[in-house]
């Protein structure tokens, strides 16, 4: 299995953009994690799901933040409109029945 | 409140030798897991090992072990024969059996002298 996939490594936009993160989680895995890692905050849990389903987005820090898994294969995080203070690395994570989570590369987004 | 507490920023440790990093938790649950992760420079959470809290025998990952003191709430990872390639951020992270919410420590730089 090739793991967690994330897209973009690394993304550069300016304030008040739009920007879209992308998650394919491990085959088979039934629930997936949205953290941010930040040096003031380290590693936040933002939304997880299960089984497709939003479970608990009580970290979303904002009504800009939004999440959705339209299938197993497949999640985004997406931040409209972006702001600097949003800059940080977001990572996506799957586990299977809640076992220990696989982390993936993550993306560095920067808010200019 | 649940914490997870690394109370070293940054160790040192010379190739070869061995190095141990400290973590401590907070909690009044009985079934928990504790894991740690490592973070190298590509930036990855890669799990190094898993410690269910029912398991008095310590988990065991080749050059990797735990001293899991649950009494004392304490879990710690020993990294022996260190190698360059250890060198990385380390995690130590919690979670209640039953739920799904890790809660992460504020990490360990480990550096590896040659």
């Amino acid at each position: 299995d090739a793991g967690v996939i994330q897209s973009p490594r690394h993304e550069v936009t300016e304030m008040g953009q739009e920007v879209t993160l992308r998650c394919k989680p491990i085959s088979g895995h039934d629930y997936l994690f949205w953290y941010r890692q930040t040096m003031m905050r380290g590693l936040e849990l933002l939304i997880y799901f299960n089984n497709n389903v939003p479970i608990d987005d009580s970290g979303m820090p904002e009504d800009r933040f939004s999440a959705k898994m339209p299938n197993a294969s497949f999640s985004t995080l997406k931040i409209q409109p972006s702001e600097p203070r949003d800059s940080a690395v977001y990572f996506c994570a799957s586990s299977l029945a809640g076992a220990e989570a696989f982390f993936g590369q993550g993306t560095r987004l920067t808010v200019v | 409140a649940q914490t997870v507490t690394q109370s070293q920023p940054e160790m040192s440790v010379q190739e070869a030798e061995t190095v141990t990093l400290s973590c401590t938790y907070d909690t009044s649950e009985s079934d928990y897991y504790l894991f740690w992760y490592k973070q190298p420079p590509s930036r990855q959470m890669i799990l190094v090992i898993r410690q269910e809290a029912y398991k008095q025998q310590n988990a065991t990952e080749n050059r990797f072990s735990v001293n899991f003191q649950k009494a004392a709430k304490s879990f710690s990872l020993k990294i022996s024969d260190s190698q360059l390639g250890d060198a990385a951020m380390y995690f130590c992270a919690y979670k209640v059996s039953g739920t799904y919410k890790y809660i992460f420590g504020t990490g360990t730089r480990l550096k590896v002298l040659a």
